[in-house]
């Protein structure tokens, strides 16, 4: 069984500019969930989906994140426009429906902005 | 609020020593869970274990061992004998069943071990 992917592995963008990074979950799994670490900090959670619904989004950082998961497979997460401080490495990771249930993690993507 | 705590940002030690890495952890939740994680080089986060707060049972997993203390609110991990492979990040996390299920990280151990 496929684990988590998340799309690109890397991201070099100048500032301004726009970046959607994607994640496919494990199959049959309804809880998404996105996290980042920048620079020296710890990692932070952004948003959960249930199925296509935002469940939390208490964890993104502005209005320049916007996330989707429309038809509650796969998730995208576009930052426009990107600014120096949206630098890091973006995770994404899924769970089956059990609250507390383990979450699988993606590789993660490096987005890196000039 | 939430909050998770390791101390230890770097730790280095020759193969074959045992390592403990800490977690120290807050909460106001009565029940809440705990977690390790481990990053390899490859970069994606590794479940190791999990642990509900009513349950402080040492765990044992081959070279793996965790030692949960509700009284000091610390979650420690032990690597007996450990080996180049183990060289990794750690992170312990923390979640709790109201607040939905976004875990809170500590900042991470990076572990190195040499041969």
């Amino acid at each position: 069984e496929a684990g988590v992917t998340q799309f690109p592995s890397h991201s070099v963008i100048e500032k301004g500019q726009t970046v959607t990074l994607r994640c496919d979950p494990i199959s049959g799994h309804d809880n998404l969930y996105w996290y980042r670490r920048v620079m020296g900090k710890e990692i932070k959670f952004l948003l959960h989906f249930v199925k296509e619904s935002k469940q939390d989004e208490s964890g993104m950082p502005n209005n320049r994140f916007l996330a989707e998961r429309t038809g509650g497979t796969y998730s995208t997460l576009k930052v426009q426009p990107a600014e120096l401080e949206d630098s890091g490495v973006y995770f994404c990771a899924s769970s089956q429906g059990e609250r507390n249930n383990e979450q699988f993690f993606g590789p993660g993507t490096r987005l890196t902005v000039l | 609020a939430q909050k998770v705590t390791q101390a230890q940002t770097e730790i280095s030690v020759v193969e074959k020593e045992d390592v403990t890495l800490d977690c120290v952890y807050e909460t106001r939740d009565t029940t809440y869970y705990l977690f390790w994680y481990k990053q390899p080089p490859s970069g994606e986060l590794v479940f190791l274990i999990r642990r509900n707060s009513f349950d402080e049972q040492n765990e044992i997993s081959g070279r793996y061992s965790w030692n949960f203390q509700k009284s000091t609110s610390s979650f420690n991990f032990t690597i007996t004998a450990s080996q180049v492979v183990d060289s990794a990040v750690y992170f312990c996390a923390l979640t709790n069943p109201t607040g939905g299920n976004m875990l809170t990280f500590g900042g991470g151990t990076r572990l190195m071990v040499k041969p």
